[in-house]
């Protein structure tokens, strides 16, 4: 009963290489981002989705890429791989309206290590 | 956009003593504030928030106070336990917006 699951959980790949990390909720809520957390733990926001709409784009290289195909999934493709891009990346949910008013339910994380 | 600074970096206590974890943000229009746990090789969680009505919140052993004047926060853990030892993110946003803005991060360490 994971309320926001991430797969794979590690992921271990080459420069240059294009690679897919999926997220999926089962909490029923309207909105879900990704997060990439650096070797110093900052957490910053990368990509939001309202019901399948782009909300929040922050200064990402366009070789991410989002894909929203439904509210209940949202799906990160990296292109060219770098270096750089080797951290953890976190999906996360929230709902408007619970008691918990805005709180972000976090998926497990996808340890991504660029080689 | 909002901007949330978090210090110290690091704490290090004594199991049994008290943690106080500072944050300051700089948009006055800012009324969530919330605190996220992260444990080693685990996801962020929440532990307390506070919403702007309000000056301070308990739940057992950690409360968090806001003051609205001088825009910063503090969350305060009491009779700390090694189960503490994590990194601590505070974060600001406003109700009805989805964007949380994030600290940077406060590494605490319970010394038993």
């Amino acid at each position: 009963d994971t309320a926001v699951s991430q797969t794979p959980k590690y992921l271990v790949t080459q420069m240059g290489n294009d690679k897919s990390i999926k997220c999926e909720q089962n909490l029923g809520h309207d909105t879900m981002y990704w997060y990439k957390q650096d070797s110093k733990k900052f957490l910053k926001i990368m990509f939001s989705y309202n019901n399948k709409e782009l909300i929040i784009n922050e200064t990402v290289p366009n070789r991410f890429s989002p894909k929203s195909p439904d509210k209940a999934h949202l799906n990160l493709h990296i292109n060219s791989l770098e270096l750089g891009d080797s951290a953890v990346y976190f999906c996360a949910s929230s709902q408007e309206g619970l008691s918990r008013y805005n709180e972000q339910f976090f998926g497990p994380g996808t340890r991504l290590t660029v080689l | 956009g909002e901007n949330v600074e978090q210090h110290p970096s690091t704490l290090s206590v004594q199991e049994g003593d008290s943690a106080v974890i500072k944050c300051t943000y700089s948009d006055s229009a800012s009324n969530y504030f919330p605190w996220y746990k992260q444990e080693l090789g685990k996801r962020p969680q929440l532990i307390i928030d506070i919403r702007s009505n309000v000056g301070e919140k308990k739940d057992q052993r950690i409360a968090v106070t806001l003051n609205k004047t001088a825009k910063h926060f503090s969350l305060h853990i009491t009779e700390t336990q090694p189960e503490d030892s994590a990194v601590y993110f505070c974060a600001a946003s406003i109700e009805g917006n989805n964007r949380l803005a994030f600290g940077k991060g406060n590494q605490v360490v319970v010394i038993p």
